[in-house]
């Protein structure tokens, strides 16, 4: 059974940049089957997508967090990794990574499917 | 980008009772070649990561009580709950994957009452 974990600062200053790793176990990373995707979810708000990767290093960001987002994959880790710069308040969220159903064909289904505890990342200074 | 919006915020519903949360895409996530409607629902509850209940807009993920149904076609969705257990206080989430740019609706907390 896959399991994620993230790990990472739960503190970050405004300005700086927010780096999380999720590692994969029980699974790898490299299945042709699965995206990996990072979401979050600030204080007393809802879900919001930040951006997700196959094994080959193609990704695909949500457009309302522009070119801040990063994120990149170690196959050989199995491990993928998010990183937000210029931080500010309001990316202050509770962090998951997740497991993301479809290799990427048009037709194919990308719900959700296993997700991490999540971590908390507070941006403050 | 395909808004999600979901009604209502919040809904009570007593213990054994049906509640139903709404689900309205801003367009149509249904793929005319393949007949599939491209949206999924989650249950978070208080503390622990979402959980995927339902993709295909009507199949039950494996494990996930036959309480649970989806329905709806193009922009209306819904999410039943036929009778409510105290597990299900939670908040509930729609989410479309029509877009590479995936998107949930707000949320719908149900309480019981």
């Amino acid at each position: 059974q896959v399991r994620l974990q993230e790990s990472g600062p739960g503190l970050v200053k405004p300005s700086e940049t927010l780096s999380l790793t999720c590692t994969v176990s029980g699974g790898s990373i490299s299945s042709p089957t699965f995206h990996w995707a990072w979401i979050r979810r600030p204080p007393g708000k809802g879900l919001e997508w930040i951006g997700s990767i196959y094994y080959t290093g193609s990704t695909y960001n949500n457009p309302s967090l522009k070119s801040r987002v990063t994120i990149s994959i170690d196959t050989s880790m199995n491990h993928f990794s998010l990183r937000l710069t210029s931080v500010t308040a309001t990316d202050t969220a509770m962090y998951y990574c997740a497991r993301q159903h479809g290799s990427g064909a048009y037709y194919e289904g990308r719900w959700f499917g296993t997700w991490g505890q999540g971590t908390l990342v507070t941006v403050s200074s | 980008d395909i808004v999600m919006t979901q009604s209502p915020d919040s809904l009570a519903v007593s213990l054994g009772e049906r509640a139903t949360i709404n689900c309205k895409s801003s367009q149509s996530v249904l793929l005319d070649s393949n007949n599939k409607n491209y949206l999924a629902w989650y249950r978070q509850k208080s503390g622990q990561p979402p959980e995927l209940l339902i993709y295909w807009a009507s199949i039950r993920e494996s494990g996930v009580p036959d309480r649970f149904s989806g329905g709806g076609s193009g922009t209306n969705f819904t999410l039943t709950i036929s009778s409510l257990q105290a597990e299900d206080g939670a908040i509930y989430y729609c989410q479309q994957y029509y877009s590479n740019s995936f998107s949930f609706g707000g949320g719908t907390k149900v309480e019981i009452k």
